[in-house]
């Protein structure tokens, strides 16, 4: 199995904010990456497709990066409504998730 | 736009088997992958399997032993069956529409929480 490791697993941030999380791959998985929000009670939800492609739909201040083995999201301008937990998963091969991104106020 | 729903039993006993079904409306079970991902009270993600619309399925090696996916075209549903159920299993299980067998998963079902008690 790859193994997907994200940090931090939370922060605390104010609206306005920069966020950036991290998402490392146990080995090179291209530019296989995605991301998903999930709110308390929720379905995660994706947000980024292929490490950097937006979703429809989705705030052009989420954005996404890397390739290999190390990748980003990027929060610009943190909103009241993204405060939620983020993970990333990889679709390299058999899909395995980070451990989530707790994003707190 | 396509809308997926899980039912089943809240509630598992220990030893027995946990069976849940999800339902696709607004659009068809083909041509698409269509996964179960469940995740423990306060734990990450963890993909259980998924099925092809044509009965092509595969499973995570950890679970391979107890876990069978199955389809239903003519009901548009897909199904899961994980067998010899523990306190481990206790978890809210999506379901999941992906567009290849190892692809990002959009839309999500709601989830539904599955309790294995004795």
């Amino acid at each position: 199995d790859i193994q997907m490791t994200q940090s931090p697993s939370s922060l605390s941030a104010s609206v306005g904010d920069r966020v950036t999380i991290t998402c490392r791959a146990s080995q090179s998985i291209g530019t296989y990456l995605n991301w998903y929000q999930q709110k308390p009670g929720k379905a995660p939800k994706l947000l980024i497709y292929v490490a950097s492609s937006l979703q429809s739909g989705v705030p052009s201040r989420f954005s996404g990066s890397g390739s290999g083995t190390d990748f980003t999201l990027t929060i610009s301008n943190l909103q009241p409504e993204d405060f939620a937990t983020y993970h990333c998963q990889q679709s390299y091969s058999m899909p395995t998730f980070g451990g989530g991104t707790k994003v707190e106020i | 736009q396509v809308q997926l729903q899980e039912s089943g039993p809240g509630l598992v006993k220990t030893s027995e088997t946990l069976s849940l079904t999800c339902t696709v409306s607004g659009g068809s079970i083909s041509p698409y992958y269509w996964s179960w991902i469940r995740q423990s009270p306060g734990k990450g993600l963890e993909w259980l399997g998924y099925v092809f619309y044509t009965g092509i399925s595969k499973y995570s090696p950890s679970l391979k032993s107890r876990v069978t996916i199955s389809v239903d075209m003519s009901k548009n549903q897909f199904s899961l069956k994980l067998s010899s159920v523990t306190a481990a299993d206790t978890a809210v299980y999506y379901c999941g529409r992906h567009a290849s067998a190892y692809n990002w998963f959009d839309p999500w079902g709601q989830g539904i929480l599955v309790t294995v008690s004795s």
